[in-house]
């Protein structure tokens, strides 16, 4: 079956670039996603990428796909304390009826001053 | 626009009791869905409709049932809650761009079974 591997844990400094991974079993999967979960609120789409594409930028955010391995990334770049929040990348499922999405478990990010 | 509403935020149950939960979207989008998310375990889907009039099962559907009461409404019970049902419930419609599909997350309703 489909599933989404992610690390639980990330902490950097105020300043720093963050990268966060995530790696996917589903080649099939027209877009990937990157949501943000932030303290007590439901998820908020931060970006995605459509499955041909190499990479995507957007303002401190780039992203980069690379299909051989099924390996997606994030990275934030000069990482603000307000950055601080779980990242979940996601894929659409194998038969994408409805939508449906396979959420990783989820890359805290701690922010330091 | 509201988004998507939940309610109610908060809940205890003891082991036995039933409730629903409440869903309503109002960006006219066609498919809707409930997740659970547990620590470690990242979102978990319960129950999607496509659209309405329609219901399927996700991943984890045991111990609930769902109504797509109409296109704004999706709505999620629990008829014998049970302690490993404690969780943080979150429900979700999406926006449709060919094969791009936007979801649109409520706040949560945080759950405990006791």
């Amino acid at each position: 079956g489909e599933d989404v591997e992610q690390s639980l844990f990330l902490s950097v400094r105020e300043g720093d670039s963050s990268v966060i991974n995530c790696t996917y079993t589903d080649s099939s999967s027209t877009y990937l996603y990157w949501y943000k979960q932030e303290p007590g609120a439901g998820l908020q789409l931060l970006t995605y990428i459509f499955s041909n594409m190499d990479m995507k930028q957007d303002q401190r955010l780039t992203v980069l796909l690379n299909k051989k391995d099924k390996h997606l990334s994030l990275r934030i770049a000069d990482t603000q304390t307000g950055d601080s929040a779980i990242y979940f990348c996601a894929e659409s499922d194998e038969d994408n009826q409805g939508g449906k999405l396979i959420f990783g478990q989820g890359t805290e990010l701690s922010v330091k001053p | 626009n509201a988004g998507v509403t939940q309610t109610p935020k908060f809940q205890v149950l003891k082991t036995g009791q039933s409730m629903t939960l409440q869903c309503a979207q109002d960006m006219n989008h066609n498919s809707m869905y409930w997740y659970r998310q547990d620590p470690g375990m990242g979102l978990r889907l319960i129950y999607y409709s496509a659209s309405e009039g329609t219901t399927d099962k996700g991943e984890v559907p045991n111990g609930y049932n769902v109504s797509r009461l109409n296109k704004r409404e999706f709505s999620l019970r629990l008829e014998s809650a049970a302690p490993s049902q404690t969780s943080v419930y979150f429900c979700a419609s999406s926006l449709q761009t060919g094969d791009l599909y936007e979801q649109y997350f409520g706040p949560g309703t945080r759950l405990t079974v006791t």
